[in-house]
């Protein structure tokens, strides 16, 4: 459904500092999740992805942390960089809907 | 990469107009694309899913004879925002997959997105 009233929480960090975006899903059967980053203006650009079956996947300088028991799901960016300054969104599927549905995000500002 | 474009990137119109986006994929064949909107500093919402050749599957809550999708190719969809009002004014979002099966990200692709405002 519909983020109604919510303002997007802000997380700021220091350039070089890790960062940890976290987001909460709902749906025990979803299966499959996705990180995007959105700039201003723009549509989402994938980041990464990770399976229900993994519990940790890694990409250049991202990693995804997934914990189904308590419906968790991680971004943690290292060495972060004014370029990673965005607004971040987990996103989630199931095998029984084949569409992804969006939680609702984290603006990350990046302080040089 | 695969790439969706969406059109126009912005629109302002009248209360109570028509208003229609397009969104085409360019260099590959969509099998199916999904709507979005997204209000200020607020998530992605999904609106409906389309399939080529086929009536668009709409979220609950979201009205069809207010917001119609028509994809009549595999390369493009539109979205058709009817008797538009204030409220309606919003970011709409596109994506398109390549995909057969079950989604996978790597087989999806969003637009850039088009604004649109009413007066």
């Amino acid at each position: 459904g519909e983020s109604v009233g919510l303002h997007l929480p802000t997380l700021s960090v220091q350039e070089g500092d890790n960062s940890i975006i976290n987001c909460a899903y709902s749906n025990s059967a979803s299966d499959y999740f996705i990180w995007y980053k959105q700039e201003s203006g723009k549509g989402p650009q994938f980041i990464i992805d990770i399976r229900s079956n993994m519990d940790k996947r890694q990409g250049q300088r991202v990693t995804v942390l997934l914990n189904k028991t308590v419906k968790h799901l991680s971004l943690q960016i290292a060495a972060t960089q004014p370029g990673d300054s965005a607004v971040y969104f987990c996103a989630e599927k199931g095998y029984n809907f084949n569409k992804f549905y969006f939680g609702s995000g984290t603006k990350l500002n990046v302080k040089p | 990469g695969a790439v969706v474009s969406q059109h126009p990137s912005w629109v302002i119109c009248k209360s109570g107009t028509s208003v229609k986006i397009e969104c085409r994929s360019l260099d590959f064949q969509a099998t199916t694309m999904f709507w979005y909107r997204q209000f200020p500093k607020q998530s992605l919402m999904l609106m409906a899913t389309s399939n080529e050749g086929s009536k668009a599957t709409y979220e609950q809550g979201v009205e069809k004879d207010k917001f119609l999708i028509n994809h009549a190719s595999l390369t493009l969809s539109t979205l058709t925002v009817t008797s538009a009002h204030p409220e309606d004014s919003s970011f709409y979002i596109c994506s398109a997959s390549t995909g057969t099966g079950s989604l996978l990200a790597g087989e999806l692709f969003f637009g850039e997105g088009s604004r649109l405002t009413v007066l």
